[in-house]
C-alpha cells in the first residue's frame, strides 16, 4: 500500500454513460497525476495538478475528459459519453515537489479498471 | 519511434538466474525511473536515478546519460520477482514518459 487510494477499483459501464473516478493522494503531496494504461502497454500521461491548479493536459485528454482537484487534496476524473476505446486502467499518482529538488518520486494508486461495453 | 524503448518485451528465466532489462531513450531527461507492476495494476517505484548506479537488495539500476541508456539487473532471481518492469523518463515538470514494460517470469 503506497498511501494513494483510488475508487472504484473496477467499473463496468455501457457505451454512452458518464463515469467518475476518485483519487486520494498522500495527504502532504502537492502534485497529483492521472495516467491511462491499456493492456500490454506502459502508462500514458493524461494530466497533472500542482495543488488545485491543473498545469498540463495531454492531447490524449479529449473534450469528453475532465479532471478536477478542487481543494488541492483529492481529485476526480470524469469521462462523459464513454466509448469502448476508453476501456483501460486509470492510474493516479502523487508526489511532493520540493523547491530545491529537480525531480521527485511518484507514488501510484492501485488504479481503476474501466470496461466500456 | 517511441521516446522510451525497453528490451526485451518478455523474459522467462529460471530461479537463480541473473536478469538484465534494458531501457533506451531519445530525449533529454532530468531523471529515469524503474517501476514494478504486479498483476492487478499496482505500480511500485524501485529506483529513481539521474547518474551512476543504485542498489537495493538484489536489484541494481545503472544509467549512462551520454548513451541515453539504463539497465535494471536482478541477481539471484526468485519467482516472486515475476512482474512487469517499466522504465520511465522524467521530462520537464516531472511528467513521466513510460516504456511499454518488460514482462518477467521466473520459473522455480
Amino acid at each position: 500500500d503506497t498511501g494513494v487510494s483510488q475508487d472504484p477499483r473496477h467499473k463496468i459501464t455501457k457505451r454512452g454513460q458518464n463515469v467518475t473516478f476518485r483519487c486520494d493522494p498522500i495527504s502532504e503531496h502537492n502534485r497529483l497525476y492521472w495516467y491511462r494504461q491499456t493492456l500490454g502497454q506502459g502508462p500514458e500521461f493524461l494530466t497533472y495538478f500542482q495543488n488545485e491548479a491543473q498545469l498540463e493536459k495531454s492531447r490524449l485528454l479529449s473534450d469528453r475528459f475532465s479532471a478536477e482537484r478542487p481543494k488541492g487534496s483529492f481529485s476526480t476524473l470524469e469521462i462523459q459519453r464513454t466509448e469502448q476505446g476508453d476501456s483501460a486502467m486509470y492510474l493516479c499518482a502523487s508526489s511532493l515537489e520540493l523547491a530545491a529538488s529537480s525531480y521527485n518520486e511518484q507514488f501510484f494508486g492501485p488504479g481503476t479498471r474501466l470496461t466500456v461495453l | 519511434k517511441n521516446e522510451v524503448e525497453q528490451s526485451p518485451q518478455n523474459l522467462t528465466a529460471q530461479e537463480g538466474e541473473f536478469i538484465t532489462i534494458n531501457c533506451s531513450y531519445s530525449v533529454g531527461i532530468s531523471a529515469l525511473h524503474w517501476l514494478q507492476q504486479h498483476p492487478g495494476g499496482g505500480i511500485v517505484s524501485l529506483f529513481m536515478l539521474s547518474s551512476g548506479k543504485k542498489k537495493h537488495g538484489r536489484l541494481i539500476a545503472t544509467i549512462n546519460i551520454q548513451e541515453k541508456h539504463s539497465s535494471l539487473h536482478i541477481t539471484a532471481s526468485h519467482p516472486r520477482d515475476s512482474a512487469v518492469y517499466i522504465c520511465a523518463v522524467e521530462l520537464g515538470a516531472q511528467k513521466l514518459v513510460f516504456g511499454q514494460g518488460t514482462r518477467l517470469t521466473i520459473n522455480p
